[in-house]
């Protein structure tokens, strides 16, 4: 059954550096998404991407956060200058264009020391 | 704002008790009520997708139901292997999902 890949599985970084996590979404999803999910909190949106473009983003994802899909099957999510706050699961989700129903990868602990 | 409160936070239930449990949510036109399953260290899987109020869905020991305000998922006889944190999560504008807290589910042989 085709998933979502996510790559690394741990990312353990120092404040201000840059890091880049990877998603491999489902190979026919059009819409691909990014969220975190801080440890003990609920699972938070952060941007949705779609046509090589941006389609929404929240509160949380500012000028330090940037995607990317640089090929036909990677897309990518980058943080410029990390801050101990950004330390939280990351979940890469893609959905197929007919439905609704968004699947997620496995996650990408991310620790900012 | 979107919100989404899930009941109770925490449910411990003995092998074959059945029980169930709570999504209520205050939305501005509800376009998709979901539900996910969440191991630790993992990310959610998807279970269902509600629609609308007298909605339901089955799979397995799980049956998922819409009403105008809440959502609930029914776990019939549950296993060990149902151990698990249940999110609930809704779709209104856009495509993003804004998800409620959780219940962790511990069933206990």
């Amino acid at each position: 059954e085709p998933e979502v890949t996510q790559t690394p599985s741990h990312q353990v970084t120092q404040m201000g550096q840059e890091v880049i996590l990877r998603c491999v979404p489902i190979s026919n999803h059009l819409y691909f998404y990014w969220y975190r999910q801080i440890l003990g909190q609920k699972v938070e949106f952060l941007v949705s991407f779609y046509n090589n473009e941006i389609s929404e983003k929240s509160e949380i994802f500012d000028d330090q956060f940037s995607v990317e899909r640089p090929d036909g099957s990677n897309f990518t999510l980058k943080i410029r200058s990390t801050k101990l706050e950004d330390s939280a699961m990351y979940f890469c989700a893609s959905r197929v264009g007919g439905g609704d129903e968004q699947f997620f990868g496995p996650g990408t602990r991310l620790t900012v020391l | 704002e979107d919100q989404v409160t899930q009941s109770p936070e925490a449910l411990r239930l003995q092998e074959g008790e059945s029980s169930s449990l709570n999504c209520s949510y205050t939305v501005s036109g509800l376009r998709g009520l979901f539900w996910y399953r969440q191991d630790p260290g993992k990310g959610p899987e998807f279970l269902f997708t509600l629609y609308s109020a007298g909605e339901e869905k089955e799979k397995e020991r799980l049956k998922a139901t819409l009403t105008k305000k809440e959502s609930f998922l029914h776990i019939t006889a549950p296993k060990p292997e149902d151990s698990a944190t249940y999110l609930c999560a809704v779709k209104t504008s856009g495509s993003r999902l804004t998800f409620g807290e959780g219940t962790q589910l511990t069933v206990n042989p």
